[in-house]
């Protein structure tokens, strides 16, 4: 069964600083894969999608990459702000479901002024 | 180019009323799923439609629960016998073969059952 880990589960750093969220799917075989920020009380929004044929995708201060022999993915904030603290969740389609998508729990941020 | 709909935004029902909650998906997006986030948790898949194939209810938490989807488009979920323990925010979420199913989600249903 694909299970689906991010790292930290928390995380709290100064404006400004460059940060890293990991993913990690128990099953490398990954379709592709979606990252998106949730807001508290609010719905989902995309930020990134690698798509099977992709090994990384950059958006603004963003950037994310996906390792397919490990099942593997960073997420890079660049130069982090207040307005990033929110909730990152990592989100893939395994090979042998691709119109199935597994969420992980999720990564808190919070970015102090 | 409207997104992903949900509604209503808000309901509060008391324990062992039915409710029904809608989802409008992008149109022309070929999947639409449903699910379930409750407070401080992540989210629990529910149901999934893929155009005309039987619908993936493998998610659902119990038999009170069903969802239909009309026409390829508008999905409903309903919820029998609500009870306290459905109180979560249900979020609906479409995707596209050719846009490499990349989901685009509904602000989401809170639902609160007294």
């Amino acid at each position: 069964k694909q299970e689906v880990t991010q790292i930290p589960a928390a995380l709290s750093v100064p404006e400004g600083e460059n940060l890293v969220l990991n993913c990690s799917f128990t099953d490398s075989a990954i379709y592709n894969l979606q990252w998106f920020r949730q807001d508290p009380g609010k719905g989902l929004t995309s930020l990134l999608l690698i798509q099977s044929s992709q090994r990384e995708q950059t958006s603004g201060r963003l950037n994310a990459s996906l390792d397919k022999s490990s099942g593997r993915s960073t997420l890079y904030i660049a130069a982090s702000q207040p307005g990033d603290s929110a909730t990152y969740l990592c989100a893939g389609s395994p090979k042998t479901s691709y119109d199935k998508v597994i969420f992980g729990p999720g990564t808190s941020l919070s970015v102090i002024p | 180019g409207a997104g992903v709909s949900q509604s209503p935004s808000n309901k509060v029902t008391e324990k062992g009323k039915d409710v029904e909650l809608r989802c409008d998906p992008i149109s022309g997006h070929t999947a639409l799923y449903w699910y379930r986030q409750s407070l401080g948790q992540g989210l629990e898949f529910l149901i999934y439609f893929q155009g005309n194939s039987a619908p993936d209810k493998s998610g659902l938490p119990s038999d009170r629960f069903s969802a239909e989807r009309t026409g390829g488009s508008v999905s409903t979920l309903t919820i029998q016998r609500t009870q306290q323990e459905d109180s979560a925010v249900y979020l609906c979420a479409s995707s596209f073969a050719s846009a490499g199913y990349e989901q685009y989600f509904g602000p989401g249903t809170r639902l609160t059952v007294t």
